[in-house]
């Protein structure tokens, strides 16, 4: 059965400093990878989304980046974290390009930027 | 562009209560549409889906009908119980550009003995 890892489970950072968040996803192949993030009291917003190796699409310009340099792993990535910058990062995949099979989420990463 | 709607929270029930959150959706094709819940401190967990319209998806004694007319796909559920109280996330999803979901706001239920 196909499972998805995501870590660490919290996290605490000062402003300025890097940031890297980890996924993969085991027991599938060429899944369809996606970053969401949760802002407290507020929904889900796509971060990133990545349907192979290297084709990574962003949704909302920002101070994050996203890369996938293994079929199974997506990596969010952050040169200096903002305050703003703070969440709850939920990573996901799904089948490709299937229309109604469903994300399967990790149990995501609350960041907190101090 | 497409967008999810959802009734704004949180929702106070009693045990037993009827419960019907409310979804309704913006888009211009024929989306499949999903109920995600998200338990406190966890990620996101499937609950139910319908792919077109007048499909009903249903688990765990929730349900939701898919209604083209109304563009709208309401969570019900005839007796909710204390362990239901969580975040409930509405979604639509097309095929291409990624297959991503698209989700509303989400709606706490806060359910009360």
């Amino acid at each position: 059965s196909q499972t998805i890892h995501q870590w660490p489970a919290t996290l605490v950072q000062p402003v300025g400093s890097p940031l890297s968040l980890e996924c993969t996803v085991e027991g599938t192949s060429n899944p369809n990878l996606y970053w969401y993030r949760q802002a407290a009291g507020r929904g889900l917003q796509l971060l990133f989304y990545s349907i192979g190796i290297d084709q990574i699409s962003s949704e909302v310009p920002q101070n994050l980046s996203a890369s996938r340099p293994q079929d199974r792993q997506f990596i969010l990535s952050s040169k200096k974290l903002l305050l703003s910058d703070s969440g709850f990062y939920l990573c996901a995949w799904s089948v490709w390009a299937t229309r109604d099979s469903p994300l399967h989420f990790g149990n995501g990463t609350r960041l907190t930027v101090t | 562009g497409d967008s999810v709607t959802q009734m704004e929270g949180p929702v106070t029930l009693s045990e037993e209560a009827f419960l019907t959150i409310n979804c309704t959706y913006t888009a211009t094709g024929y989306p499949s549409l999903f109920w995600y819940v998200q338990y406190p401190g966890e990620g996101l967990q499937l609950l139910l889906k319908a792919t077109k319209a007048d499909d009903k998806g249903s688990n765990k004694g929730f349900e939701a009908t898919y209604r083209k007319e109304t563009t709208s796909f309401h969570l019900e559920k005839g007796s909710v119980q204390v362990s239901d109280s969580a975040v409930y996330f509405c979604a639509l999803r097309y095929k291409g550009g990624g297959n991503k979901l698209t989700f509303g706001t989400g709606t706490q239920l806060k359910v009360e003995l």
